[in-house]
């Protein structure tokens, strides 16, 4: 089946640095999404795309949808310890109403 | 704001056991979802529902089944349980045709 790579798996910053994030797929997407994943909760949807070579912010968050439909990136600037948890693409094709995750990058934030 | 709700936050049951997880969404969405999640793995489509009793199976649906009744209700049934399906579930739903899904504050599974 279709799978998404994410990278870095894991990351440690110190606060008030930037942070970027990305996702590939070896298949075309359509929409792309960010979730966040606080520990011990499910996921909460951050940015939503829909157009290649869209740039999309929500705050100080910041996503980007490739020109090839096969990548997205997530760029959060000025972290804070809340900005810690797991952050987790997705992508949907033409062809369902599910969604392909990948396995997720784990952010901490280091006062 | 959209509500997706899962019945427990934590379960601890035994091996066999048949198990019910119930999810209940409150804005009228079509589609439902039931993932599970697992260190390293991330989510994996278990089953997925677009209408009241309808049902496809998801990237992994071996040792499970579901159960859609009601358009706001989606259930997760482990018919047998085992320990290798110790983990996260997480439910989720989303209006047929668009592109987000909302997700549920997740179930963690202990088989034992």
């Amino acid at each position: 089946g279709q799978q998404l790579n994410q990278s870095p798996q894991s990351m440690f910053i110190q606060e008030g640095e930037d942070v970027s994030m990305n996702c590939t797929s070896s298949s075309i997407f359509n929409t792309w999404l960010w979730y966040k994943q606080d520990p011990g909760e499910g996921p909460v949807l951050l940015i939503a795309l829909y157009k290649a070579g869209e740039l999309t912010s929500n705050g100080r968050l910041t996503a980007q949808f490739g020109i090839t439909r096969k990548d997205s990136f997530l760029n959060i600037s000025a972290s804070i310890p809340s900005d810690v948890g797991i952050y987790f693409c997705a992508g949907q094709d033409n062809y369902g109403q599910n969604f392909v995750f990948g396995p997720g990058t784990r952010l901490s934030v280091l006062p | 704001d959209v509500k997706v709700t899962q019945s427990s936050r934590y379960l601890v049951k035994r091996t066999g056991e048949k198990v019910f997880l119930e999810c209940v969404q409150d804005m009228d969405h079509e589609n439902m979802f039931w993932y599970r999640q697992d260190p390293g793995l991330g989510l994996r489509l278990i089953y997925f529902s677009y209408d009241v009793k309808m049902k496809e199976k998801g990237d992994i649906p071996e040792g499970y089944s579901v159960s859609r009744e009601k358009k706001e209700r989606f259930s997760l049934i482990l018919e047998s349980a085992s320990t290798n399906q110790t983990s996260m579930y997480l439910c989720a739903s989303g209006v047929l045709g668009n592109t987000e899904a909302f997700f549920g504050q997740g179930t963690r599974l202990t088989v034992v």
